[in-house]
């Protein structure tokens, strides 16, 4: 079974830019969440998507969005890149949401802004 | 919300030692209280899990203590060997389905 698949890997902007992040869960998987990890604040809770809706939201600012597909992959956006949003952005995927069950994450993908 | 700490932030330990590292959480209505390593350069990986109604799990040389009451919980590793190196998290989680992770801890088993 394949894992988690978070694309691109690498990423380097500028500034002002606005940028798109994908995930695809593990296949029957309905739960997708996203984290930015960052060496001074470690992991910290963007959003979870089920059922192609936002479920629930972490304390970012509005220019971090994402949406979720039928098929259950995610996407993430970022509008007007800040220096501050240079990250390592990890999405992780749950079967359901009926109990507190295992999150796998992906790779990650590594946001330069510059 | 949440708020989840995390100690030591660093811990070097001999080869067939024991680490343990302990968190806190603040909100009594968390009910799941993972753990996840992270070796470098790749994703974090669940190595045990605990919920609230139960006070100690146990795989292998891995174990969780859970005590509601004072709001914290630990992750023992014995026999400590060098894969084990690596950034530990652990996490807090209510009914929402929203990890709130602590900071992490840095563990360098040294041969």
């Amino acid at each position: 079974k394949a894992g988690v698949t978070q694309t691109p890997r690498y990423l380097i902007k500028t500034r002002g830019q606005q940028v798109t992040l994908s995930c695809s869960p593990i296949s029957g998987h309905r739960s997708v969440s996203w984290y930015q990890q960052t060496p001074g604040q470690g992991l910290q809770f963007l959003f979870e998507y089920f059922s192609e809706t936002q479920r629930n939201k972490g304390n970012f600012p509005g220019r971090f969005s994402g949406r979720q597909f039928s098929n259950s992959r995610s996407e993430m956006n970022v509008s007007t890149l800040e220096l501050g949003d240079s990250a390592l952005y990890l999405c992780a995927s749950s079967v359901s949401r009926t109990l507190n069950t295992e999150a796998f994450f992906g790779q990650g993908t590594r946001l330069t802004v510059v | 919300g949440e708020n989840v700490e995390q100690h030591p932030s660093t811990l070097s330990v001999q080869e067939g030692d024991s680490a343990v590292i302990k968190c806190t959480y603040s909100d009594s209505a968390s009910n799941y209280f993972p753990w996840y390593k992270q070796e470098l350069g790749k994703r974090p990986q669940l190595i045990i899990d605990i919920r609230s109604n139960v006070g100690e799990k146990k795989d292998q040389r891995i174990a969780v203590t859970l005590n509601k009451t004072a709001k914290h919980f630990s992750l023992h590793i014995t026999e400590t060997q060098p894969e084990d190196s690596a950034v530990y998290f652990c996490a807090a989680s209510m009914n929402d389905y929203k990890l709130s992770f602590g900071a992490g801890t840095t563990v360098t088993v040294r041969a």
